[in-house]
């Protein structure tokens, strides 16, 4: 059974900390994703990463930078929070599938935070 | 970028009846085409998914139809029951050689006893 754990189920922080989530998955997959869920707005992409040390933009980058420095680990960074990056964040991994097959996403808990 | 539209936001159905919930995509090259539900509190998990070179799965009570010339997909779970009170989400990908979903708003779906 795939899992996907969230360092931190709720975090509050002041407007202009450094917030670091973590995102750990024990299945040797090779794709990692972090998400926003906002209500009414979904699941927005904020970054994604196919390979260590292998990161790609999402929809919603600003604001946010990535580390992914061993394969089963995707760290998300609020190098300055703001009171709008208040959200829900998800943590998502995938299996590297053949080429234009896109593989079955596997959530994690996910990580609330609240930046006042 | 891709842009995929989700309606309704929210939907109440009597137990036993059928749900609809319908998406569109605008990027004619997407391929793949899941369904994730997320019940209250937890984590979204894949309930179906449809890839380009059918019109139609089914699994179940719920079924997923596509339409690629309209760019429409929907998701359709009939004889509905208090569990399947969640969200729904719809995603579509982008296909070029990345993994990428691009997820619709939602539907909060409520089944009433």
């Amino acid at each position: 059974d795939v899992k996907v754990t969230q360092s931190s189920r709720y975090l509050v922080k002041r407007t202009g900390e450094k917030v670091f989530l973590e995102c750990v998955q024990d299945m040797d997959h090779e794709n990692m994703f972090w998400y926003r869920q906002d209500p009414g707005l979904g699941l927005r992409l904020i970054y994604f990463s196919y390979d260590v040390k292998m990161k790609e933009k999402g929809d919603i980058p600003e604001g946010y930078s990535v580390s992914r420095e061993k394969k089963e680990r995707f760290s998300l960074i609020l190098e300055s929070a703001s009171t709008n990056q208040t959200s829900m964040y998800l943590c998502a991994s995938s299996l590297r599938l053949a080429a234009y097959f896109t593989g079955e996403l596997f959530f994690g808990e996910g990580s609330r935070l609240t930046v006042l | 970028g891709e842009n995929v539209e989700q309606h309704p936001s929210t939907l109440s159905v009597q137990e036993g009846d059928s749900a609809v919930i319908k998406c569109t995509y605008s990027d004619s090259a997407s391929n793949y085409f899941p369904w994730y539900k997320q019940e209250l509190g937890k984590r979204p998990q894949l309930i179906i998914d449809i890839r380009s070179n059918v019109g139609e799965k089914k699994d179940q009570r719920i079924a997923v139809t596509l339409n690629k010339t309209a760019k429409h997909f929907s998701l359709h779970i009939t004889e509905t029951q208090p569990e399947d009170s969640a969200v729904y989400f719809c995603a579509a990908n982008i296909n070029f050689g990345n993994e990428k979903l691009t997820f619709g708003t939602g539907t909060r779906l409520t089944i009433i006893p």
